[in-house]
């Protein structure tokens, strides 16, 4: 079966860091997603990975290791405005299907 | 706004109904990806159409069709409805054919009574 884990929740401070992880296990892998959710909207894309080490755009950067089936996305500066949902997507090896975790749920406080 | 453009954005229906779900891609998009977004079950792909034709099936119910026509626009067509069926339902398009950036619509709110 598919499986993607993300932790529910996480509570950050305005201006830190946020390191949010991902761990899957699916029967074939073509990909790893970072959208961005806030409540009632649509997810937004933020990054893509296919080979593992870092991607980085901008304030947000996006880890892969395949052997360890492992990511985390990483928010650096965070703003009150990054509260929102962050949903990790598998991307299967054999056409374009997605499989989602169930999102993370991040609070920046003041 | 992402350029993909849903219609309705909100849709109250009872049991049993059928209602049609429209989506206009990006322009220039060739994909169009539907999902489902409901509380309990999270985000998931139904399924995706590529230049017209079917090209990645998920968790899509007998219930449910779609189809993607020669302007490029979609529809997702979803029958006798149950309760359960309340979500909502996005459409995301990309140039390609594989997912490696899709843009979402805003989606359709269906409420089934």
């Amino acid at each position: 079966g598919q499986n993607i884990d993300q932790p529910t929740e996480m509570t950050a401070t305005e201006g830190a860091i946020v390191q949010i992880n991902c761990t899957y296990q699916t029967s074939g892998f073509n990909g790893l997603f970072w959208y961005q959710q806030h409540a009632g909207e649509a997810p937004t894309f933020l990054s893509y990975n296919v080979l593992d080490g870092l991607e980085e755009k901008g304030r947000f950067s996006s880890f892969l290791s395949r052997s360890k089936g492992y990511s985390y996305l990483l928010l650096k500066e965070l703003q009150m405005k990054d509260s929102a949902s962050y949903l990790c997507a598998v991307c299967m090896e054999y056409g374009n299907k997605l499989v989602f975790g169930a999102g993370t749920i991040l609070r920046v406080k003041s | 706004d992402s350029g993909v453009t849903q219609t309705p954005k909100h849709l109250i229906t009872a049991t049993g109904q059928r209602v049609t779900l429209r989506c206009s891609p990006r322009s220039g998009d060739l994909s169009v990806y539907w999902y489902q977004q409901s509380l309990d079950q999270g985000l998931q792909f139904l399924i995706q159409y590529y230049n017209g034709e079917e090209r990645a099936k998920g968790n899509i119910l007998e219930r449910f069709s779609a189809q993607q026509f020669p302007d490029l626009h979609s529809e997702l067509n979803l029958s006798s409805l149950e309760l359960g069926d309340s979500a909502l339902y996005f459409c995301a398009s990309s140039v390609g054919e594989l997912n490696t950036e899709a843009f979402f619509g805003q989606g359709t709110r269906l409420t089934v009574v």
